[in-house]
């Protein structure tokens, strides 16, 4: 079945470090990928994606591109901030079967430091 | 326009007992997808319901049930409490996804329940 493996965390990092989280998929078919966040005590929110092959996502500075050929999909930022701390999901949707069901990584938590 | 709403937000239960979660879609929305988070266990998907329809379930037992409703709104029951039940259940609703697969999930805020 479909599935997808994240980096261990928690991921500790000073303010403006560097960040990457690994991601990579197991899918059958041509998946749509997803970075969510999920802020303390919150639900989930998108926060990228991409539809299909070398498609970059992007928002808040955040970027992810969807590399079919490692099958994979890193979520990176250049400088990261202590608003930035939260857990992190990477997930995949695909009509495999006609399932349709997202699935989800395990989640990576962040923890920025000032 | 209102996002994805989940009723109540803190439960307290006893083993053995019977629980009523609800969420309300975005309007729009058909399908309505349901997952357990529980600690250090990422998401597990539980249930899938699409124009009132049960479309798919995940790995649970037969305890963890749900429905929709002719206005999309959905309710995840679950019999017979026990202590392992104890999670953050998570609500999310889309569009169809056999529409196109850029039909991406938007999440309520989950409702946290303790079994004691």
């Amino acid at each position: 079945g479909d599935s997808v493996t994240q980096m261990e965390g928690p991921v500790t990092l000073s303010e403006e470090a560097f960040l990457t989280i690994n991601c990579t998929y197991t899918a059958t078919g041509y998946p749509s990928l997803f970075w969510y966040v999920q802020y303390p005590g919150e639900g989930l929110q998108l926060l990228l994606k991409a539809t299909k092959a070398d498609d970059k996502g992007s928002n808040k500075g955040f970027e992810a591109t969807y590399r079919k050929e490692t099958t994979s999909f890193h979520l990176e930022k250049g400088s990261v901030q202590v608003s930035d701390s939260a857990v992190y999901f990477c997930a995949l949707t695909t009509s495999s079967g006609g399932s349709y069901i997202p699935t989800f990584g395990r989640g990576t938590s962040l923890i920025v430091h000032p | 326009e209102a996002g994805v709403t989940q009723s109540p937000t803190h439960l307290i239960k006893t083993r053995g007992q019977q629980v009523t979660l609800r969420c309300s879609p975005i309007s729009g929305h058909t399908s309505v997808y349901w997952y357990q988070q529980a600690l250090g266990l990422g998401l597990q998907f539980l249930l899938w319901y699409d124009e009132g329809e049960e479309r798919n379930r995940g790995n649970f037992p037969p305890r963890f049930s749900g429905r929709q409703f002719p206005n999309y709104s959905s309710e995840l029951n679950v019999n017979a409490l026990e202590l392992e039940d104890s999670a953050l259940y998570l609500c999310a609703s889309s569009l169809y996804p056999g529409q196109g697969l850029n039909t991406e999930a938007f999440f309520g805020q989950g409702t946290r329940l303790t079994v004691v």
